[in-house]
């Protein structure tokens, strides 16, 4: 599975838009791109994936550059109950699920 | 409610003892996953079943042993329990996409203390 590179934390205030990037510059062509996140001490709740078309659903946008490197989780409005840990995860269809460190998102007022 | 449940919620126990998770699946769903989360630390991939056998298995330690029932629920037992074992452990399962993509629903997790 390709390995992704996230930032660890980064701040959002409350209405604007959180771009959150990731970095996979080793995936290969039948793996996904999958986002979840785990707010504090809650189950991991997935967000969105995508192979190589952007994708859109009422939780967020996932935008993969054409060459497949890098992609862009972008939650159009965000509110304080989106403060979380968002995980980036490249991985091919019968391969296990591992989490990385992710992005520690905090959204301020 | 993800539809993934687990019981319970939370158990305290102590060192050398022995405990079951239990792991009920979202219905339609033949994988279920184990991970393990320790305080501040990421989430470790334990194991994984797929109707009734064991199809993948990460950092598992040989105290801990998991199954896959025919009604597909789940159980993780953790044996000669120590303080470091004292943890968040969620269970998820999954459906696979016509496309391929693998989706997992994660419970609501079983916290562990062990005095």
């Amino acid at each position: 599975d390709a390995k992704t590179t996230q930032p660890p934390s980064m701040d959002c205030a409350e209405g604007r838009a959180a771009n959150l990037p990731c970095n996979h510059s080793t995936i290969s062509g039948n793996e996904y791109v999958y986002w979840y996140r785990q707010i504090h001490s809650q189950g991991p709740q997935y967000i969105i994936h995508g192979l190589k078309n952007n994708e859109t659903n009422e939780m967020a946008s996932l935008i993969i550059t054409e060459d497949r490197k890098s992609s862009t989780l972008i939650l159009p409005h965000a509110t304080l109950r989106d403060t979380a840990v968002y995980y980036c995860i490249a991985l091919g269809t019968a391969s296990k699920l591992t989490f990385g460190t992710g992005t520690r998102l905090q959204v301020t007022l | 409610d993800s539809g993934v449940t687990q019981t319970p919620k939370h158990l305290i126990t102590a060192t050398g003892q022995r405990v079951t998770l239990r792991c009920s699946p979202r219905s339609g769903d033949l994988s279920v996953y184990w991970y393990q989360q320790s305080l501040d630390q990421g989430l470790q991939f334990l194991i994984q079943y797929y109707n009734g056998e064991e199809r993948a298995k990460g950092n598992i330690l040989e105290r801990f042993s998991a199954q896959q029932f025919p009604d597909l629920h789940s159980e993780l037992n953790l044996s000669s329990l120590e303080l470091g074992d004292s943890a968040l452990y969620f269970c998820a399962s999954s459906a696979i996409y016509s496309s391929g993509a693998n989706v997992l629903t994660f419970g609501a997790g079983s916290r562990l203390t062990v005095l």
